[in-house]
């Protein structure tokens, strides 16, 4: 069981590019959940997706898309990255959705972008 | 809106006992969770509160009053694989909201 795998661990872009962060778990979960965390500010929700075929917006949803492939994985999109995009990016994911399911998370991915 | 207040940062000396606490406001309450994360690594769950009362897992324990929108972590016996930051959580619209964190720091 390898849990929660993400890719890329680092990256560096350049403002205006684009990427796609990759999200995988092995664990049956219905739920999966994209985060931010920046320096002194927690983690952030940007998009989750309670189960296969739904996704819906978190806290922090602007400049970022995401697509739900199937009940394994869950991928993160910037389509044009600004600075304010730095940020380490954890996936995470969880039996359902309640409040009291342990959401397992991922090593992360840590972008820069310049 | 839904915001939660934790410590910044705690210091205390290995083999002691020492508390994190978090006081939150949400419009909806499901439970506070407790998550562990060491520098460069990924947050880990610790433990979850639905009702008040305490809840014990070895060496941590973790409390919840509700009427008081207020929770903490206790930790026994410090051990200096203790030092990471805890960040208390609570269940919310946008499902998880996360507090900014506690840093602990155990001192030999």
């Amino acid at each position: 069981n390898a849990g929660v795998t993400q890719t890329p661990k680092f990256q560096v872009l350049k403002t205006g590019q684009s990427m796609t962060l990759q999200c995988a778990q092995d664990m049956n979960h219905n739920s999966m959940y994209w985060y931010r965390q920046d320096p002194g500010m927690g983690l952030r929700l940007i998009y989750y997706s309670a189960s296969e075929g739904t996704t819906d917006k978190g806290e922090v949803p602007n400049g970022y898309n995401v697509s739900r492939l199937n009940k394994r994985e869950f991928s993160l999109r910037l389509e044009s990255a600004a600075p304010s995009q730095t940020s380490v990016y954890f996936c995470a994911s969880s039996l359902t959705s309640g409040s009291a399911d342990t959401q397992y998370f991922g090593p992360g991915t840590r972008l820069t972008v310049l | 809106g839904q915001s939660l207040e934790q410590p910044s940062e705690v210091t205390a000396v290995e083999g002691a006992i020492v508390q994190i606490n978090c006081t939150y406001q949400t419009s909806g309450f499901y439970g506070l969770s407790w998550y562990q994360q060491h520098d460069g690594g990924a947050p880990t769950f610790l433990s979850y509160n639905a009702l008040d009362g305490l809840e014990e897992t070895g060496r941590f324990s973790s409390f919840l009053s509700r009427s008081d929108s207020y929770g903490y972590l206790l930790l026994q016996e410090l051990q200096m694989k203790d030092s990471a930051s805890y960040f208390c959580a609570v269940g919310g619209t946008y499902k998880y909201i996360f507090g900014t964190g506690t840093r602990l720091k155990v001192l030999a």
